[in-house]
């Protein structure tokens, strides 16, 4: 069966340090691999997707970039964090068939101090 | 763009009752989605449906896929404390890879 691993689950970090969130999935072979931002317990917001190795698509202008290095891996990064970035990370992956659902980590828990 | 419209945003209940949540969407969606996010934790996937008619059960929760394509319902029979958590309902984009859309979800509270 396919699993989803992401971590750290909490992460407390000074404005103007760098970040890196890491999701791995298995079980799956070329998934599509996504990272979304949850504000205030609600209202996921689609920041990076990605459907193959060193293929990332951005959904909205911001501090973070992604990077998938490997098929089964997918990173989020930031060389300098602000106030704004605090939030609930998910990553979340699908097969890539048309409709398919997405599956989702149990998310990281930014804080930006 | 397209956007999911969810009722109610909250709703406060005693155990035993019955819910009934809804999303809709001024576009036509090919898929509705169901998850439960508890907190501290990433959605689960309750319920998904495929066509336009569909009503699909998972124990004793039902949800329906609207005949227009643009809504679709979500019902919890006889509800428990477990049932506590945001329900959210999603829907694929027509266009792009396989991304989906949220609706800003239902949180639901429940009082022994």
């Amino acid at each position: 069966s396919q699993t989803i691993h992401q971590w750290p689950a909490t992460l407390v970090q000074p404005v103007g340090s760098p970040l890196s969130l890491e999701c791995t999935v298995e079980g799956t072979s070329n998934p599509n691999l996504y990272w979304y931002r949850q504000a205030a317990g609600r209202g996921l917001q689609l920041l990076f997707y990605s459907v193959g190795i060193g293929q990332i698509s951005s959904e909205v202008p911001q501090n973070l970039s992604a990077s998938r290095p490997q098929d089964r891996q997918f990173i989020l990064s930031s060389k300098k964090l602000l106030l704004s970035d605090s939030g609930f990370y998910l990553c979340a992956w699908s097969t890539g068939f048309r409709n398919s659902p997405l599956h989702f980590g149990n998310g990281t828990r930014l804080t930006v101090t | 763009g397209q956007q999911l419209n969810q009722s109610p945003q909250s709703m406060f209940i005693q155990e035993g009752e019955d819910v009934s949540m809804n999303c809709t969407s001024s576009s036509i969606f090919n898929t509705w989605l169901w998850y439960k996010q508890e907190p501290g934790e990433g959605p689960v996937l309750l319920i998904a449906l495929y066509k336009a008619g569909e009503l699909t059960s998972n124990g004793r929760l039902t949800a329906q896929f609207g005949i227009t394509r643009k809504d679709s319902f979500l019902n919890i029979s006889a509800s428990i404390p477990s049932d506590v958590g945001i329900y959210f309902c999603a829907g694929p984009l027509i266009q792009g890879a396989q991304k989906l859309v949220f609706g800003q979800g239902t949180r639901l509270t429940i009082n022994p």
